[in-house]
């Protein structure tokens, strides 16, 4: 079974650019997660779909970022336009829903690596 | 002060010994705690979780919740050079989503 797929592994651009990053989940995962890790920092949550639906995006820094679930396949996180803090490593996760109630495991990605210049 | 606290190491321990691993958390009603792993370069990988006080043990691996202290651990025995990766510590502040809460991880060092 194929894991949580991220595309580009890496991106650079300029200030001011746009980038768009690309999350497959695990095929029926109903819950898709983005996660922000920046330099020497801890990872951070950005928001959460459930389907197409966006469940919680508190996360998100800013309007600079947008993210989509068409359809509630694989999601989009656009950035634009890019500032040199949006630099590092964004992660995508899913995951089910566990039993007793419980979301089920969160599996992860290799993660988007962004560098802005 | 941050919500979830690692020493960011490096802990170096040698084959064979048991290394450990700690982490408090500042959020009081926090339901759920997690050890991810991660491999430089690679995606952080679920090792162990526990919801109870207590211990919970699977294989090398044992996680050690204390609620009252704000305290979760994880004990490898028999470490292992393959061992040696970043360790990540995340806490759910509710009981359902995984809107984790991650500390910026210690790194291991198992010599051989």
């Amino acid at each position: 079974e194929a894991g949580v797929t991220q595309f580009p592994s890496h991106s650079v651009i300029e200030k001011g650019q746009t980038v768009t990053l690309r999350c497959d989940p695990i095929s029926g995962h109903d819950n898709l997660y983005w996660y922000r890790r920046v330099m020497g920092k801890e990872i951070k949550f950005l928001l959460h779909f459930v389907k197409e639906s966006k469940q919680d995006e508190s996360g998100m820094p800013n309007n600079r970022f947008l993210a989509e679930r068409t359809g509630g396949t694989y999601s989009t996180l656009k950035v634009q336009p890019a500032e040199l803090e949006d630099s590092g490593v964004y992660f995508c996760a899913s995951s089910q829903d566990g039993a007793g109630g419980r979301t089920g495991e969160l599996f992860f990605g290799e993660g988007s690596r962004l560098t802005v210049l | 002060q941050k919500e979830v606290e690692q020493n960011s190491g490096p802990l170096s321990v040698p084959e064979g010994a048991i290394a450990s691993l700690n982490c408090t958390y500042s959020d009081r009603g926090s339901q759920s705690f997690f050890w991810y792993r991660q491999y430089s370069g690679k995606s952080p990988e679920l090792i162990m979780f526990i919801y109870s006080n207590g211990d919970k043990e699977d294989g090398r691996f044992t996680a050690q919740l204390n609620k009252a202290s704000q305290y979760v651990s994880l004990l490898i025995r028999d470490s292992q050079p393959s061992d040696s990766a970043t360790y990540l510590c995340a806490v759910n502040p509710m009981e359902y989503g995984n809107k984790l809460v991650f500390g910026a991880g210690t790194i291991l060092r198992v010599k051989s």
